[in-house]
């Protein structure tokens, strides 16, 4: 069975400081994995996903993820935080790349703060 | 840009009754989901929808719960008798084809059941 934790509930950064939103996969099969973004009243958008193709997935925004196989992780990075990053940050398991109608799995969901 | 719209942004209904949410795919887009997040709980799965027929459904998804694709561009759900723990936000979403994950969500209806 798949699953997504999603290991901090809240994070606050300033402005221009790094971003790390932390997310492990539980997964039998070889999964794909996406982050999606939440505004404030706005609906979820994709920022990036891996499908085994390249480990370092570049998204919009500036974001990045690394899918790291071996700690079973696929955390969430940018290097300089910007006010306009503040929202709900989701990482999401897909049991298969290529099966569409496949529901997705998210996890709880990462808060994001960012201080001017 | 092309988007999912949801209507109604905000339901309030009454125990027992039935509710109708409406949302307007992406037009050419073939898959259609519906999630639903309870406040302070994981966006959950209820259902896909493919080829006029449903072709994934989650526990959630019971007798109480039916979908509908009325006129090739409306896809609805439809609760019945609704509950107190039915309030949630409901996402609608819908993807162009097989590469699963590229979804694209609706801004949500939130339903409140007093």
């Amino acid at each position: 069975a798949q699953s997504v934790t999603q290991l901090d509930s809240h994070v606050s950064v300033s402005e221009g400081t790094p971003v790390l939103l932390r997310c492990n996969y539980s997964s039998s099969y070889s999964p794909s994995l996406f982050w999606y973004v939440q505004h404030p009243n706005k609906g979820l958008q994709l920022l990036l996903k891996y499908t085994s193709a390249a480990t370092l997935v570049k998204g919009i925004n500036g974001f990045e993820a690394e899918f790291k196989k071996s700690e079973t992780s696929f955390h969430l990075t940018k290097p300089s935080a910007h006010m306009s990053d503040a929202a709900e940050y989701f990482c999401v398991v897909s049991p298969s790349a290529n099966q569409a109608g496949t529901a997705l799995i998210f996890g709880k969901g990462t808060t994001l703060s960012v201080s001017s | 840009e092309p988007e999912v719209t949801q209507t109604p942004s905000h339901q309030v209904t009454q125990m027992g009754q039935e509710v109708i949410l409406h949302c307007v795919p992406i037009s050419n887009h073939l898959y259609f989901y519906w999630y639903r997040q309870i406040l302070g709980q994981k966006v959950e799965f209820l259902v896909s929808f493919y080829n006029n027929e449903i072709s994934e459904k989650s526990e959630i998804f019971d007798d109480q719960f039916s979908v509908e694709r009325p006129d090739g561009s409306n896809f609805t759900l439809k609760i019945r008798s609704t509950k107190l723990e039915d309030s949630a936000m409901y996402f609608c979403a819908s993807s162009g084809g097989p590469l699963t994950g590229e979804l694209f969500f609706g801004e949500g209806s939130r339903l409140t059941v007093l």
